[in-house]
């Protein structure tokens, strides 16, 4: 079944570790993007990415690192993790910057303890 | 600066209409969006509307005034299932999108 995916689906990380939440699509979509949510606050944009080769700085990128080496990947990774990190993490992919609809992953949920 | 205004939270009846209302001031437009979101699972897209206008998809129609800043979702005959979170977000000039924190929609027998 087409779609994307993320791993893991929860995880429970020790302050200060590093870690790598996955995010795969099948549609060939030439734009992802990483996003956190929090109670009470919209989907904020951390990374994204419009084509292979090329990511930019979303709206609250500190503390996180993207890379997007094919089409089909684009990992998130926190270098440190810091408590205010606890967050639930969602993977979105988009046919281009410029399509309508963004596909959302079933999100990756992070306690950071 | 970005601001988008939704209701926190929404109760409606079962086979009833309900409206949800945003109002957004961002730095460009280009487009706005309603997604869906059920507890605990992904957002998924149900309308776009860039120009003026009602947009009418099923039981639910979207409606947008780029010139007072608002949009609002309509959904009709309002099924149990439909309870859930609705998210607004704007599309501005750079193809970022905002988002709003959701309204949460409660619907009762």
């Amino acid at each position: 079944i087409a779609g994307i995916t993320q791993a893991p689906t929860s995880q429970i990380l020790a302050a200060g570790r590093r870690m790598t939440l996955r995010c795969t699509q099948d549609m060939r979509h030439n734009a992802m993007y990483w996003y956190r949510q929090d109670l009470g606050l919209g989907l904020r944009l951390i990374h994204y990415s419009n084509t292979a080769g090329t990511t930019g700085k979303g709206e609250v990128p500190d503390g996180y690192s993207v890379s997007r080496a094919n089409t089909d990947d684009f990992p998130l990774t926190l270098a440190s993790a810091v408590p205010s990190q606890t967050s639930v993490y969602f993977c979105a992919s988009s046919a281009d910057g410029e399509v309508t609809e963004a596909f959302f992953g079933q999100g990756t949920r992070l306690t950071v303890v | 600066g970005q601001n988008i205004d939704q209701p926190t939270e929404m109760t409606a009846t079962e086979g009833a209409i309900v409206q949800i209302n945003c109002t957004y001031q961002t730095s460009g437009f280009n487009g706005l969006f309603w997604y869906q979101q059920h507890a605990g699972e992904a957002p998924t897209f149900l309308s776009y509307n860039v120009l003026d206008g009602l947009e009418e998809k099923g039981r639910f129609s979207s409606f947008l005034s780029r010139s007072k800043g608002y949009s609002y979702l309509l959904l009709k005959e309002l099924q149990m299932k439909d309870s859930a979170s609705y998210l607004c977000a704007v599309r501005e000039s750079n193809y970022q999108l905002i988002w709003g924190a959701g309204t949460k929609l409660i619907i009762k027998p």
